[in-house]
């Protein structure tokens, strides 16, 4: 069955802090992954995607995220945050097995002090 | 280019009413899906559509729920004799896709359900 995990529930960093938030998927096909943005206030925002090509893909703002297949991970990473980035950051998989749904992770709330 | 389109935005509503929530995607998508999201949890997956199609229904589900996509473009889903722990949010989302692959989705700004 496709699952997502996310190892962090919530993280609190300074300004200029690096990020890392950690994914780990379970899916038995072609897998794509995302990760999915909500700040405070506003809807579900795409910020990175992967299908294939190279693992290292680059999003939005800063962002960057690294597939590596031996370890089922996804995980997003920002050199250095900003207190605008306080927001809850979401892991996905989709694919062609078990139908084209996406099943998110639980999300990890990240809050910046300024 | 307009997103995805829900409403109303926020329902409160009594136990045992039946509530119903709209959904436009972005135009020319031909997959449209409906998410349920609690506080501190990601979206989960209820049920999804290929143009008119109702392709997957998720065990969350219960008989309780039903969606519809007549003609391909709009969806409703509604909720018969509503209990407390329909209490959430319901997001709908929207994607294009050719194939099995490559397909993002695109979320609304869900709409808000508390039953009193």
């Amino acid at each position: 069955a496709q699952s997502v995990s996310q190892h962090n529930h919530h993280v609190i960093l300074s300004e200029a802090a690096s990020l890392e938030l950690g994914c780990n998927y379970s899916y038995g096909g072609t897998v794509n992954l995302f990760w999915y943005v909500q700040y405070p206030g506003q809807h579900l925002q795409l910020l990175l995607k992967y299908f294939s090509g190279d693992p290292l893909v680059k999003g939005i703002k800063g962002f960057e995220a690294e597939f590596i297949k031996s370890k089922f991970s996804f995980n997003l990473r920002k050199p250095s945050v900003q207190w605008s980035d306080t927001a809850e950051y979401f892991c996905a998989v989709g694919g062609n097995t078990g139908g084209f749904k996406t099943i998110f992770g639980a999300g990890t709330r990240l809050f910046v002090k300024a | 280019d307009t997103g995805v389109s829900q409403n109303p935005r926020h329902k409160i509503t009594k136990r045992g009413q039946n509530v119903t929530f709209r959904c436009d995607p972005i135009s020319e998508h031909n997959r449209l899906y409906w998410y349920r999201q609690t506080l501190g949890q990601g979206p989960e997956f209820l049920t999804y559509f290929q143009n008119e199609a109702q392709l997957e229904k998720s065990r969350l589900l219960s008989d309780r729920f039903s969606a519809e996509r007549p003609k391909g473009s709009f969806s409703t889903l509604e909720i018969q004799r509503t209990e407390q722990g329909d209490s959430a949010m319901y997001l709908c989302a929207s994607s294009f896709a050719r194939g099995p692959s490559g397909n993002t989705i695109y979320f609304g700004e869900g709409s808000w359900l508390t039953v009193v």
